[in-house]
């Protein structure tokens, strides 16, 4: 089956500096990969749509410029938190579309996730 | 937009029993309806999904019926285990083929042994 990385899993830093979270699906290609964000107890929450070789599709209230998004590769999209502060500590999950083969299917693969603290 | 309500929040079933979990939807273009279960600190894991074009789908002890007249659609588990226990939630596709998935609210479903 469609398997989804994110790399790290944890991270806990300082208030000030920048996070690099990546998502990585690991055999087969996504030309898009999403976004989310979990608080705890709650649901997961739509951040932005990650399209490759273009930018990123921002929700609604979700600052693009605090939330940096690349989407390189077809396999590769990173999420960058600038300037963390403790209300970004969060559960950071990434999801890849699959599209081969079964295009209206509409198939989502998630990443196990990134647990963020910000101190 | 596409806005998912689920109901209800919290569910608790004795073991053997049944468990429904409810949602509805706002845009009725939407095509895709899956459903997740996430068990605490990991990722949402599908369970069952079901298309625009299907009324219903069923597997094994999990079901999904939808009305798209209504706009709602429903999961049932039949049979209740333990190991059942977790959050699920559902959540639709709207229309625009952007592919992203709007969530429910999820539901915390407790199956006492």
């Amino acid at each position: 089956g469609a398997v989804v990385s994110q790399h790290p899993s944890r991270v806990i830093c300082k208030s000030g500096t920048s996070v690099k979270i990546e998502c990585r699906s690991l055999d087969f290609q996504a030309t898009t990969m999403f976004w989310y964000r979990q608080f705890p107890k709650q649901s997961l929450m739509l951040m932005a749509t990650s399209n490759e070789g273009s930018k990123a599709t921002y929700e609604q209230g979700v600052e693009k410029d605090k939330f940096l998004i690349n989407h390189a590769s077809l396999t590769l999209s990173t999420l960058t938190v600038t300037s963390a502060h403790p209300e970004d500590s969060s559960f950071y999950i990434c999801s890849a579309r699959w599209t081969g083969g079964r295009s209206s299917y509409n198939e989502q693969f998630f990443g196990p996730g990134t647990r963020l603290t910000v101190l | 937009g596409e806005n998912v309500e689920q109901h209800p929040s919290t569910l608790s079933v004795q073991e053997g029993d049944s468990a429904v979990i409810k949602c509805t939807y706002s845009d009725s273009a939407s095509n895709y309806f899956p459903w997740y279960k996430q068990e605490l600190g990991k990722r949402p894991q599908l369970i069952i999904d079901i298309r625009s074009n299907v009324g219903e789908k069923k597997d094994q002890r999990i079901a999904v019926t939808l009305n798209k007249t209504a706009k709602h659609f429903s999961l049932h588990i039949t049979e209740t285990q333990p190991e059942d226990s977790a959050v699920y939630f559902c959540a639709a596709i709207p229309s625009g083929n952007t592919g992203k998935l709007i969530f429910g609210q999820g539901t915390t479903l407790q199956v006492k042994p």
